[in-house]
């Protein structure tokens, strides 16, 4: 079946630190890959997607790029901010299971001042 | 952007009572809200995706007698978990999209509501 594995967290970096949340899947077919962060006390948002291979998404200085021959979506920022402390879901979107968004454990992610 | 808001934001209840969790798309009109459930440390895993005015769709092994699923507007969805016990604990959120569950379509999340039952 499909399924997502994600790092575990907590990931702790002092601001301005390079990011690397390393995201891998498992799909038939050719899912769209997706990145939701959601900060503290508010509801999950989308932060990038890619629907093909070798798609990059980017958003707010977060990137991933849609690796088939790895199978990956690890997601990347080059300086990271206090204000980037959150919850960091990876998921995938398939049409054999439906489209429904299955969906990683989570990463929290820590940026100390 | 599009706003999803959930109430309670928490509740603790005693074990033998029912629940219920709003969850309201503020600004637009959601054709199709889902509800999950998250363990700590673990995924979201989908209970239920519900379209306005009928019946809501129950995954594999959650207990549609047990999680009441109401989608009456298309603005509001409820959740009620009836004769709450402890193993229900857990953190729910819900979500909503502006059409049909499909390739293309975007959901917002709500913030989520944690339940304790005592």
């Amino acid at each position: 079946g499909n399924s997502v594995t994600q790092m575990e967290g907590p990931v702790t970096l002092s601001e301005e630190a390079f990011l690397t949340i390393n995201c891998t899947y498992t799909a038939t077919g050719y899912p769209s890959l997706f990145w939701y962060v959601q900060y503290p006390g508010e509801g999950l948002q989308l932060l990038l997607k890619a629907t093909k291979a070798d798609d990059k998404g980017s958003n707010k200085g977060f990137e991933a790029t849609y690796r088939k021959e790895t199978t990956s979506f690890h997601l990347e920022k080059g300086s990271v901010q206090v204000s980037d402390s959150a919850v960091y879901f990876c998921a995938l979107r398939a049409g054999d299971s439906n489209y429904q968004l299955i969906w990683g454990a989570g990463t929290k992610l820590i940026i100390k001042p | 952007g599009a706003v999803v808001s959930q109430h309670p934001s928490w509740v603790i209840c005693k074990s033998g009572t029912s629940v219920k969790i709003e969850c309201r798309s503020l600004d637009f009109q959601a054709t199709t809200m889902f509800w999950y459930r998250q363990f700590p440390k673990q995924s979201l895993m989908l209970m239920a995706t519900s379209n306005e005015g009928s019946k809501a769709t129950y995954e594999q092994g959650v207990e549609k007698d047990k999680f009441l699923i109401n989608h009456a507007s298309l603005t509001l969805s409820t959740l009620t978990v009836t004769s709450a016990h402890p193993e229900d604990s857990s953190f729910y959120i819900c979500s909503a999209s502006p059409g049909l569950a499909g390739v293309g379509e975007t959901q917002y999340f709500g913030p989520g509501t944690r339940l304790l039952v005592l």
